[in-house]
């Protein structure tokens, strides 16, 4: 089955610095998608950021982008310029597509930014 | 902009009572989702549809049923809940073709 695990529970940035999330995950699949999702308090989950596991460039979204290690099945987030909005839960996601689109997530990491 | 809605931010309800949670999208997607979110266990499946209709078991069913009887429209059925059930329960949707889920703003269900 296919396990999504972020290690750490909880990071802290200082505003303006940059941070990494780090993610794993374990498939016997070639062809795959990730995500990192962000929840705000007591706000809906977004889309952070997508890598689909067939391109080898990591994808980038402003100031959100990711190091994606397929052999090592390694999908980091990092975020420049942390911004106090940044402060959020951070979830890996992944999904071997296939016409389901089930999700499997890791357990979230509590992210705080200090000003 | 792709929304999804549920029909209650917050539920307060006594343990035995049946309990109707609604998610309501509005972009024609396919699929669409129940997960519940629990600190420190991340989102688990409970049910998913791909159509109308049709619905398959996810991770953690059991307590649980789901009814779609339209497109935009999957509700989460508590038959008879249980303080077990309290938890935070997220509905999402997506397009057929490997996409983005899109989630709603989420129901706080307490269960008493």
């Amino acid at each position: 089955a296919q396990t999504v695990t972020q290690s750490q529970p909880e990071m802290s940035v200082q505003e303006a610095e940059t941070v990494t999330l780090s993610c794993t995950y374990d498939t016997s699949e070639s062809d795959y998608y990730l995500f990192w999702y962000k929840q705000p308090p007591s706000r809906q989950m977004i889309l952070v950021i997508r890598q689909e596991a067939y391109k080898q460039q990591n994808a980038t979204e402003n100031r959100f982008s990711v190091n994606f290690q397929k052999a090592a099945k390694s999908f980091s987030l990092k975020i420049s310029d942390s911004q106090l909005g940044d402060a959020a839960m951070y979830f890996c996601a992944y999904t071997a597509g296939g016409g389901s689109e089930k999700l499997v997530f890791g357990k979230g990491m509590k992210l705080t930014v200090n000003p | 902009d792709v929304k999804v809605t549920q029909s209650s931010r917050y539920l307060v309800k006594r343990t035995g009572e049946k309990v109707f949670l609604e998610c309501v999208q509005d972009m024609d997607h396919e699929n669409m989702f129940w997960y519940r979110q629990d600190p420190g266990l991340g989102l688990r499946l409970i049910y998913f549809s791909y159509d109308v209709k049709m619905k398959e078991k996810g991770d953690i069913p059991e307590g649980y049923s789901v009814s779609r009887e339209k497109k935009e429209r999957f509700s989460l059925i508590l038959e008879s809940a249980s303080t077990n059930q309290t938890s935070m329960y997220l509905c999402a949707s997506t397009r057929l073709s490997p996409g983005t889920q899109y989630f709603g703003p989420g129901t706080r269900l307490l269960v008493l």
